[in-house]
């Protein structure tokens, strides 16, 4: 069975600093996507960025990009020039390719942005 | 575009009375909805899927005679949480799949269940 974890249960960044959030997964297939969300206090879920497994480069969304590391099974966040606004919990989340669109959520990371 | 709605947002019940709860997507049509538990400070548990037209695959460990799915147009699924007790006090959010023009899955706002 494919596993999400997240070891960080939760980070602080001054504001306008950069903050990395780290996430490792476990799956035999070869054909999967990794996904950042963020729920902020509101609980909505919301899509941060996605990452399909066959590509090398590295996903980014405007102050948002990660690090995946595909050997090492490693999918990071970062967050550059943070802003009050990011404030939220953040999880990581992995789904099979195909037609099976089950999620598997990490643990989260709730991310708190000092003034 | 890609806007999924709950509702409602928050409904108390007394124990042992059923509680249905909505989840529409509004701007797209949705094959396949998920259903989705969420316990205070914790991670989303898929609970369920709902494939419209017919019956839902429910995950290892979930009752399907206590939270019934329906999933009778292509863009409304129900849950519907019968003989609720306290225990099943939850966030309760849905997720529905986009084909096009993006294949991804868009959340509701949740539904807070309080079971008095």
């Amino acid at each position: 069975a494919q596993t999400v974890t997240q070891s960080q249960p939760e980070m602080s960044v001054q504001e306008a600093e950069t903050v990395t959030l780290s996430c490792t997964y476990d799956t035999s297939e070869s054909d999967y996507y990794l996904f950042w969300y963020k729920q902020p206090p509101s609980r909505q879920m919301i899509l941060v960025i996605r990452q399909e497994a066959y590509k090398q480069q590295n996903a980014t969304e405007n102050r948002f990009s990660v690090n995946f590391q595909k050997a090492a099974k490693s999918f990071s966040l970062k967050i550059s020039d943070s802003q009050l606004g990011d404030a939220a919990m953040y999880f990581c989340a992995y789904r099979r390719g195909g037609s099976n669109y089950k999620l598997t959520f990490g643990k989260g990371t709730l991310l708190t942005v000092n003034p | 575009g890609a806007v999924v709605s709950q509702h409602p947002s928050r409904v108390i019940c007394k124990s042992g009375t059923s509680v249905k709860i909505e989840c529409r997507s509004l701007d797209f049509q949705a094959t396949t909805m998920f259903w989705y538990r969420q316990f205070p400070k914790q991670s989303l548990m898929l609970m369920a899927t709902s494939n419209e037209g017919s019956k839902a695959t429910y995950e290892q460990g979930v009752e399907k005679d206590k939270f019934l799915i329906n999933h009778a147009s292509l863009t409304l699924s129900t849950l519907t949480v019968t003989s609720a007790h306290p225990e099943d006090s939850s966030f309760y959010i849905c997720s529905a799949r986009q084909l096009h023009p993006v294949s991804e899955q868009y959340f509701g706002p949740g539904t807070r269940l309080t079971v008095t």
